[in-house]
């Protein structure tokens, strides 16, 4: 078990470009959720997936952002023609429904948009 | 809407001392309460949960209380050691999705 691990670990692009994060959970787990967090705030919940159906989104996503999980593994969160206002630590989570439904967190891919 | 609110930003205790952090509310459809640590460029790690069916939950030095009726909680953490430095998050789901809803942290400084 290696845990949650996210690539890339920092993204600095220009505004307008698209940008591709990936996470890859704890094998066991089926359940994933990608969170947004900004400076002073708690992570704000993206999405999320259970194996490869995409459950739930919050307003937050616009449709800018996609995200896929098309194997119920690794999963793709897509931001197109980026701007300022997504600069941010984007944060993704797993957690097994057998157990007490704790998520578990990689360590973020912090993207910059200049 | 913040439906999870940390009210106090930061937090200094002595080694040795008691730590408590709060916590509260404002969905009461919330049932699953979860405390996450976050170090500097690190994602939160899970510390302690609580389900709303109880009202206190005990794991090594970490005490975390549940008062439904105020919706609110604490994290207790005794004795506090300087490792424990880092950013609290609290979070809760309801009984009727998936989502968590995180407060904004507070910044605990634990002094030798």
């Amino acid at each position: 078990d290696t845990g949650v691990s996210q690539d890339p670990r920092h993204k600095i692009t220009k505004r307008g470009q698209n940008v591709t994060f990936r996470c890859d959970p704890i094998s066991e787990h089926n359940r994933l959720y990608w969170y947004r967090q900004t400076l002073g705030q708690g992570p704000e919940f993206l999405t999320y997936f259970q194996n490869e159906a995409q459950l739930e989104k919050s307003r937050l996503l616009s449709d800018r952002f996609s995200a896929e999980r098309p194997k119920g593994s690794f999963s793709t969160l897509e931001i197109q023609r980026t701007e300022q206002g997504d600069s941010a630590m984007y944060l993704c989570a797993s957690s097994d429904p057998r157990g007490r439904e704790t998520q578990y967190f990689g360590p973020g891919t912090r993207l910059l948009v200049l | 809407d913040q439906q999870v609110k940390q009210n106090s930003p930061s937090l200094s205790v002595q080694e040795g001392r008691i730590s408590i952090l709060n916590c509260d509310y404002t969905n009461s459809m919330f049932d699953y309460f979860l405390w996450y640590k976050k170090y500097p460029a690190e994602g939160p790690t899970f510390l302690i949960s609580i389900s709303s069916i109880k009202d206190k939950n005990e794991d090594g030095r970490f005490t975390v209380f549940l008062n439904k009726s105020a919706k609110h909680l604490s994290l207790h953490i005794v004795p506090s050691q300087p490792g424990d430095s880092a950013v609290y998050f609290c979070a809760a789901r309801a009984n009727t999705g998936n989502q968590f809803y995180f407060g904004t942290g507070t910044s605990l400084t634990v002094i030798p």
